[in-house]
């Protein structure tokens, strides 16, 4: 079974650009989390999807949203980047009724 | 709200010492609680994870403990290797269904 696979991998972005990162979950597993990393902060949690509904939502600004699909494929917009928004981005899926969540390789974000 | 602390920041051992990780967390209302292994520049790897109901897990040369009560787990690493060398994350998922994580400690073992 295939794991939790993000794209891209790396991104380079300036300033005021957005920026769309994309999250494909194992197989079956309907529940999709985001997370930030930073040096400073550590991880964060960013927001969690399932069934393409938002069940959760972490304490960061309106200008990061994100989307779910109906094949459980999920999707996280940043708009008008900041310096600020450089960090790993990591992408976690669950299976349906667990407490579980596996964790994709990241997508790690330079603004520049 | 769930703060996850981690202790110690760093820590430098020479090769085939066993050595002991330190989480703890402020609200014992949680489903469960994962150590995870991180390296440099890479995703996390899930080592151990441990359920709300439970006391330990093991897995080879790793050992985690959880006591909810307390607000506290370890990890335990038998006869370390360089190639343990990494940071080590602990994360609690709590009601809001999201997983809070400590700061990690980063571990380098000497050859």
């Amino acid at each position: 079974k295939a794991g939790v696979t993000q794209t891209p991998r790396y991104l380079i972005k300036t300033r005021g650009q957005q920026v769309t990162l994309s999250c494909s979950p194992i197989s079956g597993h309907r529940s999709v989390s985001w997370y930030q990393q930073t040096p400073g902060q550590g991880l964060q949690f960013l927001f969690e999807y399932f069934s393409e509904t938002q069940r959760n939502k972490g304490n960061f600004p309106g200008r990061f949203s994100g989307r779910q699909f109906s094949n459980s494929r999920s999707e996280m917009n940043v708009s008008t980047l900041e310096l600020g928004d450089s960090a790993l981005y990591l992408c976690a899926s669950g299976p349906p009724e667990t407490n579980i969540q596996y964790f994709g390789a990241g997508t790690r974000l330079s603004v520049l | 709200k769930q703060e996850v602390t981690q202790i110690p920041a760093a820590l430098s051992v020479p090769e085939g010492e066993n050595l002991v990780l330190n989480c703890s967390f402020t609200d014992s209302a949680i489903y469960n609680l994962q150590w995870f292994r991180q390296d440099p520049g890479k995703g996390l790897t899930s080592l151990l994870l441990i359920q709300s109901s439970q006391r330990e897990q093991t897995s080879g040369r790793l050992n985690a403990s959880l006591d909810k009560s307390s607000g506290r787990s370890t990890l335990y690493i038998a006869a370390s290797q360089p190639g343990d060398s990494a940071t080590y994350l602990c994360a609690v998922l709590g009601s809001a269904r999201q997983l809070t994580f400590g700061s990690g400690t980063q571990l380098t073992v000497l050859p």
